[in-house]
């Protein structure tokens, strides 16, 4: 159990376009999830936490406008990368917690790059 | 400013040995410290974790040890394996948020 998917799984896109990442949680209800970037050899950065119906809480130095979090439902979460460039090439991962299960689980991360 | 301090950055063990990772916290208000582990190209997974009430837990090869005076908790890996070679993270977080404070990471390498 406590499954969470990630989708797509990597992506390469032309700088100044948009990309949508899509977190979902397969076997439980997600109140909570939790969006991160992780450049390489260095520690996960948490980027936002999203609560279902509610507004996305931003890191701070995290451009909310450049990356739009929408939390439509307890198992899907989603984090669009706007107007991109290559300095957004990240390996992004997203987790989901639920109260019910006092974990956090992590999907297999999405590795963008920019061009 | 990092509130969970990982050391080593990196450890090279036989295979066989004990491995063993170390973390020191600041903020007294965390009451939930979980290790993960995470492999090339991979999202990070649980390993495992413990609460300030319990001084050591542990599940398999895998001990956690955690002293709350010295405000340190470490991770040991017992007869690594080969298969243990990733990079492993300790992290620490509030109950009311949840939100995880990571540690910079320490990449084990089991040599066969």
């Amino acid at each position: 159990g406590a499954v969470v998917s990630q989708h797509p799984s990597w992506v390469i896109c032309k700088s100044g376009t948009s990309v949508k990442i899509e977190c979902r949680s397969l076997d439980f209800q997600a109140t909570t999830m939790f969006w991160y970037r992780q450049f390489p050899k260095q520690s996960l950065m948490l980027m936002a936490t999203s609560n279902e119906g509610s507004k996305a809480t931003y890191e701070q130095g995290v451009e909310k406008d450049k990356f739009l979090i929408n939390h439509a439902s307890l198992t899907l979460s989603t984090l669009t990368v706007t107007s991109a460039h290559p300095e957004d090439s990240s390996f992004y991962i997203c987790s989901a917690f639920a109260g019910t299960l006092h974990e956090q689980y992590f999907g297999p991360g999405t590795r963008l790059t920019v061009t | 400013q990092q509130q969970v301090k990982q050391s080593p950055q990196s450890l090279i063990v036989q295979k066989g040995g004990i491995s063993i990772i170390n973390c020191a916290y600041e903020n007294t208000a965390f009451d939930y410290f979980p290790w993960y582990q995470q492999f090339p190209g991979k999202g990070p997974a649980l390993l495992i974790a413990i609460r300030p009430d319990v001084s050591e837990k542990k599940e398999g090869r895998f001990t956690i040890s955690f002293n709350k005076s010295a405000k340190q908790f470490s991770l040991h890996i017992m007869d690594s394996q080969p298969g243990d070679s990733a990079t492993y993270f300790c992290a620490a977080t509030l109950g009311r948020d949840y939100k995880l404070s990571f540690g910079a990471g320490t990449t084990v390498t089991v040599r066969a």
